[in-house]
């Protein structure tokens, strides 16, 4: 099984500030299968990044992802108050397509 | 505009069994892989299953591997997951999702859940 494991698990920052979010994979996942999904309280995942740094449709140009091997990254550059929420990471590489815990983004 | 709609959720023994469906709108079923993700509450998002468009293939967490079947009915634009010998750990919000699966895999889409409480 591949183990996500993300990194910080709470990140607290103030509106314009930026956030840089860790996902890292315990085995080789193609980025081609690694997503990042937004979570807010009361509400359904939605899809941010797919293939590790292609924004999804809609997804503001704040949001950003990389890779380098087994990490990947996902970065907001400045945020907007609407972005404290609850970012997950998923791989579609090898079953099962497992979750990383994720990480919460709050307002300091 | 796509639409997943997930029902069938409730309060059900331990022991006991439940169906859930997912009714899809907005493209073709049966072109598209399938999902389910649970939330326990307060937890993070742990990943059930997917079954494939003609629905010959299907994938399962080992946490629910020999309790729980997934299927659809592409001629209902339905997507089902049989649940038995339900546990305590088993509650969670269950979220269907539509999967984009080739060059990239992921989850484009998602419904708003629905809730199983297992619990005496």
């Amino acid at each position: 099984e591949i183990v996500l494991t993300q990194s910080p698990g709470t990140l607290s920052l103030s509106p314009g500030e930026r956030a840089t979010l860790s996902c890292r994979a315990s085995q080789s996942v193609s980025s081609s299968y690694l997503a990042w999904y937004q979570q807010k309280p009361g509400q359904a995942p939605r899809l941010l990044i797919y293939g590790a740094s292609s924004r999804a449709t809609g997804i503001p140009d704040r949001f950003s992802g990389s890779a380098s091997g087994t990490d990947f990254t996902l970065i907001i550059s400045r945020l907007e108050p609407e972005d404290f929420a609850v970012y997950y990471c998923q791989q579609y590489g090898t079953s099962p397509f497992t979750f990383g815990p994720g990480t919460k983004v709050d307002i300091k | 505009e796509v639409h997943l709609l997930e029902s069938g959720g409730g309060l059900v023994q331990p022991g006991g069994s439940l169906r859930l469906s997912c009714a899809a709108s907005g493209f073709t079923f049966s072109s598209y892989a399938l999902a389910w993700v649970r939330q326990a509450p307060g937890k993070g998002l742990e990943w059930v299953s997917v079954i494939s468009g003609t629905g010959y293939t299907t994938y399962y967490a080992d946490s629910v591997k020999g309790r729980f079947t997934v299927s659809r009915d592409n001629s209902k634009n339905t997507l089902y997951l049989q649940m038995s010998s339900l546990r305590a750990e088993d509650t969670a919000i269950y979220y269907c999702a539509k999967i984009i699966w080739g060059s990239f895999r992921y989850n484009d889409y998602w419904g708003q859940g629905t809730l199983v409480t297992v619990s005496s």
